[in-house]
């Protein structure tokens, strides 16, 4: 089915690890992004991606990495888990012209420990 | 930068009646898109409904419609005929129409709509 796969759809850290969540779609949408969703907050960008080879910071972005080498998987990285950073993640994407909404992928719930 | 209110974290409504989610939103930009997003508690994002800034016309969906104030930077949502199914999470956001670096997706904090049997 076309759409936005993420992986893992659960996760136990410890503090310290590093891990990647990965994000794959088959839409050939050149815009992806990931959100990270905490309860009273709404959904927070971290990074988002306008194409292959480019990707930008969006409002939480520190402790996260990514990178974008193409179209199809924006993966999502943390370098060094924090309890912060225990969260619920949404990978999304969509042509960047396009006037409907983002295609989402069905979340990862990270915990932090 | 552009910002999404939505001032009400819990609203209530009896089944079979009608409920209105407001939201408002803060943007120098002309022309632009806004949506509400439902989330149930399976975790999905799902596209309710959507605005062109540029349409005066209201959005509609089913029994899902909106009340697009463009001058007031109002964007509520309207629920008739309220089933079990739409207690859920409800997400306003909003998109630039100018694509490219502008393309992110702007989100409200979210309300949660229970409905009573």
């Amino acid at each position: 089915n076309a759409g936005v796969t993420q992986t893992p759809k659960f996760q136990v850290l410890k503090t310290g690890q590093s891990m990647t969540l990965q994000c794959a779609q088959d839409m050939n949408h050149e815009y992806m992004s990931w959100y990270r969703q905490d309860p009273g907050m709404g959904l927070r960008l971290i990074h988002y991606s306008v194409g292959a080879g480019i990707t930008d910071q969006g409002e939480v972005p520190n402790g996260y990495n990514v990178s974008r080498s193409t179209t199809e998987d924006f993966p999502l990285r943390l370098l060094s888990a924090a309890p912060s950073q225990t969260s619920v993640y949404f990978c999304a994407s969509s042509y960047s012209l396009d006037n409907y909404g983002y295609t989402f992928g069905s979340g990862t719930r990270l915990t932090v420990v | 930068a552009q910002t999404v209110t939505q001032s009400q974290p819990e609203m209530s409504v009896q089944e079979a009646e009608t409920v209105t989610l407001s939201c408002t939103y803060d943007t120098s930009e002309s022309d632009y898109y806004l949506f509400w997003y439902k989330q149930p508690p399976s975790r999905q994002m799902i596209l309710v409904i959507r605005q062109e800034a540029y349409k005066q016309q209201n959005a509609t969906e089913n029994r899902f419609s909106v009340n697009f104030q463009k001058a007031a930077k109002s964007f509520s949502l309207k629920i008739s005929d309220s089933q079990l199914g739409d207690a859920a999470m409800y997400f306003c956001a909003y998109r630039s129409a100018y694509g490219g670096a502008n393309s992110k997706l702007t989100f409200g904090k979210g309300i949660t709509l229970s409905v009573r049997p």
